[in-house]
């Protein structure tokens, strides 16, 4: 069965510092992973995803993420945070033998002027 | 325009009423999916839809029903609606190839109450 883990219910981070949003999965076969983000009252918006190919995929406003097969995981990341970065972000993962895709609990990002 | 929609965007409904959420898509995306948005639980995934007549159960499909007889609606009804179904409730498609394979866009949500 396909699950995530976002083991942080929110992170805290300066503007101007490095963010990392966390997130494992677990799936049979090759793993298709994405980010979305949440704003107030908004529906989620596609942040970016990895298919196949590099490990280090690059999304909307300046976000990144990793892929590592190893450790199952698919950390976002972005080098310096901005306020505007604050909002509540999922993590989700889709297996190759179909097209449900299962969607973390969330981690919400605060950035502190 | 063009894009996902839904309707309404906030219902409050009494116990025991039939409820029926619309959502709408102009991309002519294949795959259309039902969410629910609860406190701790993130999004979990009521019903699915391939394609125009095939639909399957997520995660959580007790109370629900799903319909698609046109590629562009796919509406979700709450038979008997109950109190645990308070919610907000996202709909969302996605195409399967091409350059934005995969990833799913999402409409604005429906907050739906029962009290």
């Amino acid at each position: 069965a396909q699950s995530v883990a976002q083991p942080e219910d929110q992170v805290n981070v300066a503007e101007g510092n490095p963010l990392t949003v966390k997130c494992t999965y677990s799936v049979s076969g090759n793993p298709y992973l994405f980010w979305y983000v949440q704003y107030p009252n908004r529906g989620l918006q596609f942040l970016l995803k990895y298919i196949t190919g590099d490990n280090l995929v690059k999304g909307s406003y300046g976000f990144e993420a990793e892929f590592n097969k190893s450790q199952t995981s698919f950390h976002l990341k972005k080098p310096s945070a901005l306020v505007s970065d604050s909002a509540l972000y999922f993590c989700a993962v889709r297996g190759t033998g179909g097209f449900k895709t299962i969607f973390g609990a969330g981690t919400r990002l605060f950035v502190k002027a | 325009d063009a894009g996902i929609t839904q309707s309404p965007r906030y219902k409050i409904t009494e116990t025991g009423r039939q409820v029926t959420l619309m959502c709408h898509q102009t991309w002519s995306h294949s795959y259309m999916f039902w969410y629910r948005q609860d406190l701790g639980h993130g999004l979990r995934l009521i019903y699915y839809s391939a394609a125009a007549d095939i639909t399957d159960k997520g995660e959580v499909p007790d109370g629900y029903v799903v319909s698609r007889s046109k590629t562009e609606n796919f509406p979700l009804t709450l038979e008997s609606a109950t109190r645990s179904q308070t919610s907000v409730y996202f709909c969302a498609s996605s195409e399967p190839g091409g350059r934005v394979s995969y990833e799913q866009y999402f409409g604005p949500g429906t907050r739906l109450t029962v009290t």
